[in-house]
């Protein structure tokens, strides 16, 4: 009931292809689907997040998409650059109150851009 | 320079013994959270503190323990009890009633 499962395990794509993440989950209490960029030995930081009252949230070249009724999100980086090479997590929490910080996270994506 | 500081980057760890990670945050975050990131899993949430002197389990709380009393400083004990510590552990803040949560770099546990 708590997990968010997220594919692919990795990715490779050149530069200027736009990957595509994405996440499913099962709580449908669940209304606040953040995504975090993690590189090698540095902690997770949030790139963008998305509530259910919206379909499409764009921050730069970060979208994501969510489908509420199909219970699944995903994260689309236009123009990718080798510098987006990364590790990157969805993540889900009931909004609101003392709950934000307790995210459920999916088990990471190793996005390599090729120059 | 505002931000949270982990202390050590690499622990290493010999059986049966308690070890402290330390985490320090000057942005003034009222709530603090503890994290253990696996390879190829994604963090799961052990104790979080929203206020001095509080704290709560997580998913995974057994065989760790934590205190809070400061604002600034919420430190993680793995004790003898946790069977397998080898991880990489990330302490995070946020200031309530925002959403965003800031992440400190890590510390790595081993096993020795």
């Amino acid at each position: 009931q708590q997990q968010v499962k997220q594919s692919p395990q990795s990715l490779i794509v050149q530069k200027g292809g736009i990957p595509i993440i994405n996440c499913a989950y099962e709580n449908t209490a669940f209304d606040y689907f953040p995504w975090y960029q993690q590189f090698p030995g540095k902690g997770p930081a949030l790139l963008i997040a998305i509530r259910p009252d919206v379909s499409e949230k764009k921050e730069g070249r970060f979208t994501i998409s969510f489908n509420k009724s199909a219970k699944q999100f995903s994260l689309h980086i236009m123009d990718s650059q080798p510098g987006d090479s990364a590790t990157y997590f969805c993540a889900a929490s009931i909004a609101g109150g003392t709950s934000y910080g307790k995210l459920t996270f999916g088990q990471g994506t190793i996005l390599t851009v090729h120059p | 320079d505002g931000g949270i500081t982990q202390s050590p980057k690499y622990l290493f760890r010999k059986e049966g013994q308690n070890v402290t990670l330390s985490c320090e945050q000057n942005l003034n975050h009222d709530a603090m959270y503890w994290y253990r990131q696996d390879p190829g899993q994604g963090l799961r949430l052990i104790y979080y503190s929203q206020i001095v002197n509080d704290f709560q389990k997580g998913d995974i709380a057994e065989g760790y323990s934590v205190s809070r009393e400061k604002k600034e400083s919420f430190p993680l004990t793995v004790t003898s009890a946790q069977k397998n510590p080898t991880a990489f552990y990330l302490c995070a803040s946020r200031g309530l009633p925002a959403e965003k949560l800031f992440f400190g770099s890590g510390t790595q546990l081993s096993v020795l």
